[in-house]
């Protein structure tokens, strides 16, 4: 079945440091994936939607700046938490949607980001 | 904006029992998921009803969309602690592929 890469699964960094998270449809296209925030014992909360070739669009109160969405080809979408602090340390995830299969969106495993 | 509300938030019951879990919102949706986590994992599609008053079963989860499409119960009969995680409802608008996830439910089954 329709498989979602997201890498790395996790990541701990010094406060100041720019991360990458990276998206990525395995044996579909998506033209549009969307990246999520989730705080412990939370739900997931929408952030952005990533556009293949166009800017992202990005959910009231998430700072534009701050979270860098790249959609450059149709199997891959990049998000990167630029100067990173503690209070953005959480888990990230990303889905993808199948406009082929039977299942609207994928989900990847996640990113857990910690900020020191 | 689009609120999807969850209840109860929390649930600890013995194994064998009954539980439902409901999912409220005053926008309608054109589909409505359910889903459930793992820690450090990404959420598992469950389920998608589409159509008012649909009613859906997998296995001992059965999924009920309301008439009006605001509202959404998942029903798990004879609880196993297997089923102990967080269950997560999401709408998706008409017109729009992006989803809304809804506040959680986290179940823990006792053996």
């Amino acid at each position: 079945g329709a498989v979602v890469s997201q890498h790395p699964s996790w990541v701990i960094c010094k406060s100041g440091t720019s991360v990458k998270i990276e998206c990525r449809s395995l044996d579909f296209q998506a033209t549009t994936m969307f990246w999520y925030r989730q705080f412990p014992k939370q739900s997931l909360m929408l952030m952005a939607t990533s556009n293949e070739g166009s800017k992202a669009t990005y959910e009231q109160g998430v700072e534009k700046d701050k979270f860098l969405i790249n959609h450059a080809s149709l199997t891959l979408s990049t998000l990167t938490v630029t100067s990173a602090h503690p209070e953005d340390s959480s888990f990230y995830i990303c889905s993808a949607r199948d406009t082929q299969g039977h299942q609207p969106q994928h989900f990847g495993d996640g990113t857990r980001l910690s900020i020191l | 904006t689009q609120l999807l509300e969850q209840s109860p938030q929390f649930l600890s019951i013995q194994e064998g029992e009954n539980l439902t879990v409901y999912c409220n919102s005053s926008s309608v949706f054109s589909s409505l998921q359910w889903y459930r986590q793992e820690p450090g994992e990404g959420p598992v599609l469950l389920v998608t009803v589409v159509t008012g008053g649909e009613v859906k079963k997998l296995k001992r989860l059965t999924f009920q969309f309301g008439d009006a499409r605001k509202d959404s119960s998942l029903h798990i009969t004879a609880a196993q602690p297997g089923d102990t995680g967080l269950y997560l409802c999401a709408g998706g608008g008409s017109g729009t592929y992006k989803y809304i996830f809804g506040t959680g439910t986290r179940l823990k089954v006792l053996a």
